[in-house]
């Protein structure tokens, strides 16, 4: 089945500063990556997803790149803000009535005011 | 709001008793996921089901066991249960076809 990666498992940044999330897949057969946002006692959240026809997607402060040949995806936030402190979780899946998200561990995103 | 609502938000009981976690998925979704999120196991799959059928298991306990209704809502029920289930449950659901998941705001068990 899928595997889905994370790293770093923490990342402290300052407010302003840029943070970059890494996630790897191991199927080569997915083709939709989602990240999600969780802040504390609340339910995860979309915030972008990204479908393998497509390199690179981008929503004001928050963009995704998929590179398929390395199988691994990023989650890229610029000019971060205290609110973006939360809980970021990558998954990959494929799409059809079949499918199921399979979830890296998640990344807690400190940003320092 | 997501629009999928989970009851009860929460619940505490006893190992070795069962519970009932429900979900109604949005209006129009025909696919229900059931994932367990611990402290330090993230966003773990249960199982799915589409429009009342299996459809994929992931790392659920053979004391644990889901069904979907015809009118679309999905039960988890967990049974005998020890210190290690206390979780929050989420149940998330799709469109057919599958784009995002929607999640709802989850069920957190305590068992003591």
């Amino acid at each position: 089945g899928e595997n889905v990666e994370q790293h770093p498992s923490t990342l402290s940044v300052q407010e302003g500063d840029s943070a970059v999330i890494k996630c790897t897949y191991s199927d080569s057969a997915s083709n939709y990556f989602p990240w999600y946002k969780q802040e504390l006692g609340k339910r995860p959240q979309l915030i972008i997803d990204i479908r393998s026809n497509v390199g690179e997607k981008k929503d004001q402060r928050i963009a995704v790149t998929l590179n398929k040949t390395a199988k691994h995806f990023s989650l890229h936030i610029t000019e971060t803000q205290p609110e973006d402190s939360a809980v970021y979780f990558c998954a990959a899946s494929l799409t059809g009535a079949n499918s199921k998200l399979t979830f890296g561990k998640g990344i807690t995103l400190s940003v320092r005011p | 709001d997501s629009g999928v609502t989970q009851t009860p938000k929460h619940l505490i009981t006893a190992t070795g008793q069962r519970v009932t976690l429900r979900c109604s998925p949005r209006s129009g979704d025909l696919s229900v996921y059931w994932y367990q999120q611990s402290l330090d196991q993230g966003l773990q799959f249960l199982i799915q089901y589409y429009n009342g059928e299996e459809r994929a298991k992931g790392n659920i306990l053979e004391r644990f066991s889901a069904q979907q209704f015809p009118d679309l809502h999905s039960e988890l029920n967990l049974s005998s249960l020890e210190l290690g289930d206390s979780a929050l449950y989420f149940c998330a659901s799709s469109t057919t076809g599958f784009t995002e998941a929607f999640f709802g705001q989850g069920t957190r068990l305590t068992v003591v």
